[in-house]
């Protein structure tokens, strides 16, 4: 079946430090790559999504490349704040989603 | 801008009691999703309606589960007999037709424990 494998948490970082979440994904044909990300105390929002091969997802200064040879979907972000505290969760939809465990981000001041 | 909403928001329930949570999707978005959420775990699928038809189930979802979408609009979703193994979140999403790549909106959850 698929699965996604996130990075461990939790991480935490200074602000403005550089941010690299790893997914990688295991699936049969070609499925939409996405984050999510739960702020505390909220639902799951989309942050980026992308549908196909080299595609690069943004939003919010986070970014993500699809990579199919390395069957991954990495979350960048070049500086973080404070506010972008929050669980991040990777995922791929192949006829139904299927989502990593999730990595917490704590950003501190 | 209505979002996906879901209620009750939270469910504290003995052993043995039948649940029933009700989520109401954003207007117009034909698909339907209920995922169940444990501490320290990603969403776990449970359920897909395409309108009012249920177009698949997960094997984890127990003969106790039950799920319906009769008019394709809102959808609930029932418990029979619930255990402690039943606690968690209980997430609904919506997606509308034709958006490539099936970009899901999520309601906030209902967070069920049972004692």
């Amino acid at each position: 079946g698929n699965s996604v494998t996130q990075m461990e948490g939790p991480v935490t970082l200074s602000e403005e430090a550089f941010l690299t979440i790893n997914c990688t994904y295991t699936a049969t044909g070609y499925p939409s790559l996405f984050w999510y990300v739960q702020y505390p105390g909220e639902g799951l929002q989309l942050l980026l999504k992308a549908t196909k091969a080299d595609d690069k997802g943004s939003n919010k200064g986070f970014e993500a490349t699809y990579r199919k040879e390395t069957t991954s979907f990495h979350l960048e972000k070049g500086s973080v704040q404070v506010s972008d505290s929050a669980v991040y969760f990777c995922a791929l939809y192949a006829g139904k989603s299927t989502f990593g465990d999730g990595t917490t981000l704590t950003v501190k001041p | 801008d209505t979002g996906v909403s879901q209620d009750p928001r939270h469910k504290i329930t003995k052993r043995g009691q039948n649940v029933t949570f009700r989520c109401d999707p954003i207007s117009e978005h034909n698909r339907l999703y209920w995922y169940r959420q444990t501490l320290g775990q990603g969403p776990e699928f449970l359920t897909y309606f395409q309108n009012e038809a249920q177009l698949e189930k997960s094997r984890l979802l127990s003969d106790r589960f039950s799920a319906e979408r009769p008019k394709g609009s809102f959808s609930t979703l029932e418990i029979q007999r619930t255990e402690q193994g039943d606690s968690a979140m209980y997430l609904c999403a919506s997606s509308p037709p034709f958006r490539v790549g099936n970009e899901q909106f999520f309601g906030p959850g209902t967070r069920l424990t049972v004692l």
